[in-house]
C-alpha cells in the first residue's frame, strides 16, 4: 500500500518561512492536497493539486511536488499558523492516503 | 453557505451499531462525491469510505470492509455510514467531507462526530 511520510514536527520563528514535507514512491506524478487543522476543529484544505490555494487561504501558503517529496511553505509564518498539517493524495491501490501529520509550531 | 452537519455518533458497547448521518446544503450533492473520513483521539487523519454522486461507486478501508455502509440520499442530501460489529479501534471523530470538482481533494468537512466504543 502506498505511504505519505511526514515529520511529526516543524518549528519555524515568527515571520520567517516555514516548510513541511512530504515523502512519497514518485509523488512527483500524483496530485498533493494538504489540510491544517486547530485544535478542536474540522481540517481546512489549504493546497490541492500540488500548489493550487482556495479562495480565503491566504497567499503565504503555497505548495510544490517532484520526485519524491512535496513540500508545503508557509512564507512569513504567523502565530495563527501554528496547527498540524496534513498531506494527502489518491493512490489507485490504497484509494486515499494521508501522511500522518506535522505538528507545526511557531516561535 | 456550504454547509456539513454531522450527527448521529455516541457511545456504543464493543459489537454494536450505530449510524452516522451528514446532512448538507448550500450546494447541489447530487453532484459531488462524498467520504468520511475519521480521527482517533491524539491520533491522525484516515479515510474509511467513499461514494460516488449517484452511489454507484463505493469504496471502503480495509478495516471497515463488511462492518461499515456508506450510502447517501440526494433527494435529502444527506450521506450516512452504517457502522456494525464495531470495536474500541473505532473510536474516533467521524468526518463527512466534500470532494472537490475533480474528486480528489476534500474541499468541506463538517465539525464532526465523536464515537466511542467502549463497555
Amino acid at each position: 500500500s502506498y505511504e505519505l511520510i511526514q515529520p511529526l514536527s516543524v518549528s519555524v520563528a515568527l515571520g520567517e518561512t516555514a516548510r513541511i514535507p512530504c515523502g512519497g514512491n514518485n509523488i512527483g506524478i500524483k496530485h498533493v492536497h494538504w489540510y491544517q487543522e486547530k485544535p478542536g476543529q474540522a481540517p481546512v484544505l489549504v493546497i490541492y493539486r500540488d500548489s493550487k490555494r482556495p479562495s480565503g487561504i491566504p497567499e503565504r501558503f503555497s505548495g510544490s511536488n517532484s520526485e519524491n517529496t512535496a513540500t508545503l511553505t508557509i512564507s512569513g509564518a504567523q502565530a495563527g499558523d501554528e496547527a498540524d498539517y496534513y498531506c494527502q493524495v489518491w493512490d489507485s491501490t490504497t484509494l486515499v492516503v494521508f501522511g500522518g501529520g506535522t505538528k507545526l509550531t511557531v516561535l | 453557505e456550504v454547509q456539513l452537519v454531522e450527527s448521529g455518533g455516541g457511545l456504543v458497547q464493543p459489537g454494536g451499531s450505530l449510524r452516522l448521518s451528514c446532512a448538507t446544503s448550500g450546494f447541489t450533492f447530487s453532484t459531488y462525491t462524498m467520504n468520511w473520513v475519521r480521527q482517533a483521539p491524539g491520533k491522525g487523519l484516515e479515510w474509511i469510505s467513499y461514494i460516488s454522486s449517484y452511489g454507484t461507486g463505493i469504496y471502503y478501508t480495509d478495516s471497515v470492509k463488511g462492518r461499515f455502509t456508506i450510502s447517501r440520499s440526494n433527494a435529502q442530501s444527506s450521506l450516512y455510514l452504517q457502522m456494525s460489529s464495531l470495536r474500541a479501534e473505532d473510536t474516533a471523530v467521524y468526518y463527512c467531507a466534500r470532494a472537490e470538482s475533480n474528486g480528489e481533494a476534500f474541499d468541506i468537512w463538517g465539525q464532526g462526530t465523536m464515537v466511542t466504543v467502549s463497555s
